[in-house]
């Protein structure tokens, strides 16, 4: 079945510069890849996501790459603020079914 | 505004008892699952339904169950036979067949045992 592993499992930068959270994939058949993004005590929320025949996509400081050929996916966020810390999950969806797999998320630490 | 929500936001269980959590959702969504999310770990299917009457397990579901009988509704049932089901519960819903659509997830319920 399929697998997403998510690196890595905590990841703290300075508030003002870049944050990177990879995931890799296991279905070679997965074609849609949404990012979620979960506040303290709340469920997670779609934050940006990409299909398969797009390599990237941008949306204000969020960005996200798909490199279907070694079947890896990243989420890039720029000029970070406080309110960025959250708990971030990448997830992977094949064509034939409708479940998500869900990597196991990146707690995000915006230091100030 | 169309949504799912998830009742009650806190919820405490005596040990063998049974307790039903609640997911609605005014989406007109098909699919809809369960998920359990334990303290800094990720969230891990329970059980799922993409028709009414119609239910799958997950990768956890013993001690659990569930129903579908309308398509807004999935409530889950913690069973005395769950052992540990202290836990941040997750309900979610997407279209069916909409294979370019994520999930739209519930505000959660959080369990715990007394």
């Amino acid at each position: 079945g399929e697998n997403v592993e998510q690196h890595p499992s905590t990841l703290s930068v300075q508030e003002g510069d870049s944050a990177v959270i990879k995931c890799t994939y296991s279905d070679s058949a997965s074609n849609y890849f949404p990012w979620y993004k979960q506040e303290l005590g709340k469920g997670p929320q779609l934050i940006i996501d990409i299909r398969s025949n797009v390599g990237e996509k941008k949306d204000q400081r969020i960005a996200v790459t798909l490199n279907k050929t070694a079947k890896h996916f990243s989420l890039h966020i720029t000029e970070t603020q406080p309110e960025d810390s959250a708990v971030y999950f990448c997830a992977a969806r094949m064509n034939r079914d409708d479940k998500i797999i869900f990597g196991k998320g990146t707690r995000l630490h915006i230091l100030p | 505004d169309g949504g799912i929500t998830q009742s009650p936001k806190y919820l405490f269980r005596k040990e063998g008892q049974n307790v039903t959590l609640s997911c609605e959702q005014n989406l007109n969504h098909d699919a809809m699952y369960w998920y359990r999310q334990d303290p800094g770990q990720g969230l891990r299917l329970i059980y799922y339904s993409q028709i009414v009457n119609d239910f799958q397990k997950g990768d956890i579901a013993e001690g659990y169950s569930v129903s579908r009988e309308k398509k807004e509704s999935f409530p889950l049932t913690v069973t005395s036979a769950q052992k540990n089901p202290t836990a941040f519960y997750l309900c979610a819903s997407t279209p069916a067949g909409s294979v370019n659509y994520g999930y739209t997830f519930g505000s959660g319920t959080r369990l715990t045992v007394v």
